[in-house]
C-alpha cells in the first residue's frame, strides 16, 4: 500500500495570510502513459463531510476559488492557499488516486487566529 | 442534483455484523464508481473500499478480510456489509460517488 505522510498536522495563520500543506507518498504517483500524478486535495469544514478540492494534483474541482492551488509531482506535493479567509477554517487531506487501495494523509488542521 | 444519502443502524454490538446503505439520485452506478470512506470521532478519513460502475470491487488491505460491497443498480443502491464489528469501528461512514460527491455520512457505534 502506497503510505502518504502529510505536515504540518496543524497551523494556525492570520485572514491574508498564505499557507503551505505538504504531503509525501512512498511510491511516486507519476503515471509514465499520460505523465499526470494521481494526487487529490479534499477539505473538510466542522461537521461538514468532505469536499473534493484539487484532483491530478493541480486541477481544481469545479467553483473552487482559484487561492486554492496544487502543485508537485512524483512524490512530494503541496496545498498552498494563498491570502487565507476565515471560511477556510477545515481540515485538509491529500489522498492518492494512482492505486489501490486508495490510501489518505493523516490530515492538516488549519485554525484562523 | 447529484445525492447520495446513506443510512443504517445507529448502534451496533461488537462482534456483529454492520449492514449499510447508499442511496443514490442524479448518478448512474452503471456508469460511475461509489467509495466507501469512514472517520472516527476526531480523527481522519480512511478510506474503505470501492465498487466500479461495472461491479467490480476493491478494498482496504485491513478491512479486506471482513468487509463487503455490492450493489442493487435497479434501486440506485449500494451496500457495505462489515463483520466483526469492534469498538475501534465507531466511526462516521460515508459514501461518495466517484470521490466527487459525498453523502452527508452516518454515525455508527460499536458498544454493548
Amino acid at each position: 500500500d502506497i503510505v502518504m505522510t502529510q505536515s504540518p498536522s496543524s497551523l494556525a495563520v492570520s485572514a491574508g495570510e498564505t499557507v503551505t500543506i505538504n504531503c509525501k507518498s512512498s511510491q511516486s504517483l507519476l503515471s509514465s502513459g499520460n505523465q499526470k500524478n494521481y494526487l487529490a486535495w479534499y477539505q473538510q469544514k466542522p461537521g461538514q463531510s468532505p469536499k473534493l478540492l484539487i484532483y491530478l494534483a493541480s486541477t481544481r474541482e469545479s467553483g473552487v476559488p482559484d487561492r486554492f492551488i496544487g502543485s508537485g509531482s512524483g512524490t512530494d506535493f503541496t496545498l498552498t492557499i494563498s491570502s487565507v479567509q476565515a471560511e477556510d477554517l477545515a481540515d485538509y487531506y491529500c489522498q492518492q488516486h494512482y492505486s489501490y487501495p486508495l490510501t489518505f494523509g493523516s490530515g492538516t488542521k488549519l485554525e484562523i487566529k | 442534483q447529484v445525492q447520495l444519502k446513506e443510512s443504517g443502524p445507529g448502534l451496533v454490538q461488537p462482534s456483529e455484523t454492520l449492514s449499510l446503505t447508499c442511496t443514490v439520485s442524479g448518478f448512474s452506478l452503471t456508469s460511475n464508481s461509489v467509495h466507501w470512506v469512514r472517520q472516527p470521532p476526531g480523527k481522519g478519513l480512511e478510506w474503505m473500499g470501492i465498487i466500479r460502475s461495472g461491479g467490480s470491487t476493491d478494498y482496504n488491505s485491513a478491512l479486506k478480510s471482513r468487509l463487503s460491497i455490492s450493489r442493487d443498480t435497479s434501486k440506485s443502491q449500494v451496500f457495505l456489509k462489515m463483520n466483526s464489528l469492534q469498538t475501534e469501528d465507531t466511526a462516521i461512514y460515508y459514501c461518495t460517488g466517484r470521490l466527487d460527491y459525498w453523502g452527508q455520512g452516518v454515525m455508527v457505534t460499536v458498544s454493548s
